[in-house]
């Protein structure tokens, strides 16, 4: 696709369930990365993939939270038991190489409100 | 510490006048890359310019230039002739070596700009 693309643009759900939050990367590119973003700060990194390998998870606030890409494409990021802090705005991101002047290009964001 | 900096959380600017968002970093990789994005009330991310800290001259891209003094660790960006388009958060992010783990990008808190007719 043109850019990186992320499903669903909002979700809500309960205290305690389970979500799954997609992204589909630009083509081509290797690289992808999860943030988080809470009102009126910048991007908090979560997890960030080279290929179908996570090289390095080092953000994930917890052990609710896991990500995976199996093919080396599309992304999950996956949130268990959610509980109302976790509402916030999930954005991804692709790049074409995680060095240099490559710049992240980020998808629209999943806004989850957890009531 | 705190690796982006930016001090101001909001500005008022009138229109057609520059504007500096200030940044400065915290990095002891001596390869490291500085970015900047703009992000409107929409909640897209857009990349507006890029910096690496070998990179002899100030890079420029349209309306927008950074002012980089690598001794201070500053990385300012300055928007010339402001329109009422420029109006949204501006976040600055450095991108280490392999510094720390990540090789994504730290972004700052930001600063909201404002433009006014």
């Amino acid at each position: 696709g043109a850019g990186v693309s992320q499903t669903p643009s909002n979700k809500v759900t309960e205290k305690g369930k389970y979500v799954e939050l997609r992204c589909d990367p630009i083509s081509g590119h290797t690289a992808l990365y999860w943030y988080r973003q809470s009102l009126g700060q910048g991007p908090e990194f979560l997890i960030y993939f080279q290929g179908t390998g996570a090289a390095d998870d080092s953000g994930l606030p917890n052990d609710r939270f896991f990500a995976v890409r199996p093919e080396g494409s599309v992304s999950t990021l996956k949130i268990q038991r959610t509980e109302r802090g976790d509402s916030a705005v999930y954005l991804c991101a692709s790049s074409q190489r995680s060095w240099g002047n490559s710049p992240l290009h980020f998808g629209n964001g999943t806004r989850l409100t957890v009531t | 510490a705190q690796k982006i900096t930016q001090t101001q959380p909001g500005m008022f600017v009138q229109e057609k006048e520059a504007v500096t968002l200030d940044c400065t970093y915290d990095t002891s990789d001596p390869s490291y890359g500085l970015f900047w994005y703009k992000q409107p009330s929409s909640g897209e991310m857009i990349f507006l310019i890029y910096q690496g800290s070998y990179d002899q001259q100030n890079a420029t891209e349209g309306r927008y230039s950074l002012n980089f003094q690598k001794a201070r660790k500053s990385a300012n960006l300055v928007i010339s002739a402001s329109q009422l388009g420029d109006s949204a958060m501006y976040f600055c992010a450095m991108r280490e070596a392999r510094g720390g783990g990540a090789d994504g990008l730290t972004f700052g808190k930001g600063t909201h700009l404002i433009i006014q007719p």
